[in-house]
């Protein structure tokens, strides 16, 4: 019953650095994406993917980067970390199989930029 | 490009009291709405989902509408328990599966 997990839960950067954020769903899901969540603002895609091999970016996607070489794995790459990168991020999941599936949300990964 | 808000930000009510809470959408163009459940450090959970064709949608004691043509959604939640307690957001599918998120309302039910 493992879902969409993600790792690390919490990571403290310090502005420079580089970091990977790891996703991984067990449920065969065609689509995965990253949000961010900051205060006020809701949750914003920073990147999407579609099926394996297949990304594209959402609304704020400068400074992340991301790939989809398998069906269950979608890392978030931070290139270079900037304290404005200070979020929770969150990954999703659902299947493109049917029309307006759910979406599956991992616990969230709460980063620090200092 | 579409923008999702939510009234009130935050909302604080006695056990047993019914609740309504709203999500308004600037693009009336939605394929699906979705609202889900955060409660805190956590992620979302999936409450409802209601397609563009349908008005409204039940699962105990929530149910949620949808007025396309108005750009609104409410989330009505009967007899309120101590443990709704949590934060609701609301969020619009205008194609594929990328939603735009509203920033939520956080609930506190009273014991």
């Amino acid at each position: 019953n493992a879902g969409v997990t993600q790792t690390p839960k919490f990571q403290v950067l310090k502005t420079g650095q580089s970091m990977t954020l790891q996703c991984a769903q067990d449920m065969n899901h065609e689509y995965m994406s990253w949000y961010r969540q900051d205060p006020g603002m809701g949750l914003r895609l920073i990147h999407y993917s579609v099926g394996a091999g297949i990304t594209d970016q959402g609304e704020v996607p400068n400074g992340y980067n991301v790939s989809r070489s398998t069906t269950e794995d979608f890392p978030l790459r931070l290139l270079s970390a900037a304290p404005s990168q200070t979020s929770v991020y969150f990954c999703a999941s659902s299947s493109r199989t049917g029309s307006g599936n759910t979406i599956y949300f991992g616990e969230g990964s709460w980063l620090t930029v200092v | 490009k579409q923008e999702v808000t939510q009234i009130p930000a935050a909302l604080s009510v006695p056990e047993g009291e019914n609740l309504v809470l709203n999500c308004s959408f600037t693009d009336s163009a939605i394929y699906n709405l979705q609202w889900f459940r955060q409660d805190p450090g956590k992620g979302l959970t999936s409450l409802l989902l209601i397609q563009s064709s349908q008005r409204e949608q039940t699962s105990g004691r929530l149910n949620a509408s949808l007025d396309k043509s108005s750009g609104r959604s409410t989330l009505y939640i009967a007899a309120s328990q101590p443990g709704d307690s949590a934060t609701y957001l609301c969020a619009v599918n205008n194609y594929g599966q990328n939603f735009v998120f509203g920033p939520g309302t956080r609930l506190s039910v009273l014991p």
